[in-house]
């Protein structure tokens, strides 16, 4: 079945620790996201790509990085600049275009820094 | 900037009918309506576009004012099932490929 597949599910880390979550898509789409959740915040957007080895910052990239070079994969490096990391972590895509269509959202991974 | 959800949370017996609504400052081109359940993924509800365009599921009503840069969700005969967060997301130019999501409404649906 086509989806995307985010890993790891749970990771915790220590303060001054880079961590990178992964983001694959078999959907054949060419745009990808990643948002970050915070209770009653909603959803947040770090960083979104709309084609390969292009990427865009969103409204709070700083202390994230990510890379897409390939089209499937769309991975995001939280830094150790990242100032609360502690957060619930969503990868999205969809297919592109000129109009934003559906988002087809993973499972999510929950990041806990100790 | 993040559009503006309101209510924030509503409570409903089974049967009853909700109204969701989504506000922006700024002119839109497209809102978003997503819903999520307690630790799972958002899941696409509809998407309405200026013009009047709609894309969505059929059993999903909503409606986009563009005079007033105002969406809402209508949620009649509410099941159990209904019960989840919703998010509206917003997209200010056509192709933009960026939403900006709401803070949410918990929508809890009780028997």
């Amino acid at each position: 079945d086509g989806g995307i597949t985010q890993s790891p599910k749970y990771l915790f880390r220590k303060e001054g620790q880079n961590v990178t979550l992964s983001c694959e898509q078999n959907l054949n789409h060419d745009a990808m996201y990643w948002y970050r959740q915070d209770p009653g915040q909603g959803l947040r957007l770090i960083y979104y790509s709309q084609i390969v080895n292009d990427f865009q910052k969103g409204d709070i990239a700083e202390g994230y990085s990510v890379s897409r070079e390939k089209k499937e994969s769309f991975p995001l490096t939280v830094t150790s600049a990242q100032k609360n990391p502690t957060a619930f972590y969503l990868c999205a895509s969809s297919p592109g275009g000129t109009n934003t269509g559906e988002l087809f959202f993973g499972e999510g991974s929950r990041l806990t820094v100790l | 900037q993040q559009p503006v959800q309101s209510p924030q949370a509503v409570i409903l017996r089974e049967g009853e009918d909700a109204v969701i609504n989504c506000s922006s400052s700024k002119a839109l081109y497209s809102v978003h309506w997503y819903r999520q359940k307690h630790g799972e993924a958002p899941v696409f509800l509809m998407i309405l576009l200026k013009g009047g365009e709609q894309k969505g599921h059929e059993k999903i009503s909503a409606s986009f004012n563009e005079k007033k840069q105002q969406s809402s969700l209508y949620l009649t005969a509410s099941q159990l099932s209904y019960s989840g967060t919703y998010f509206c997301g917003t997209e200010r130019i056509q192709g933009a490929q960026k939403l900006v999501f709401g803070q949410g409404t918990r929508l809890t649906i009780n028997p």
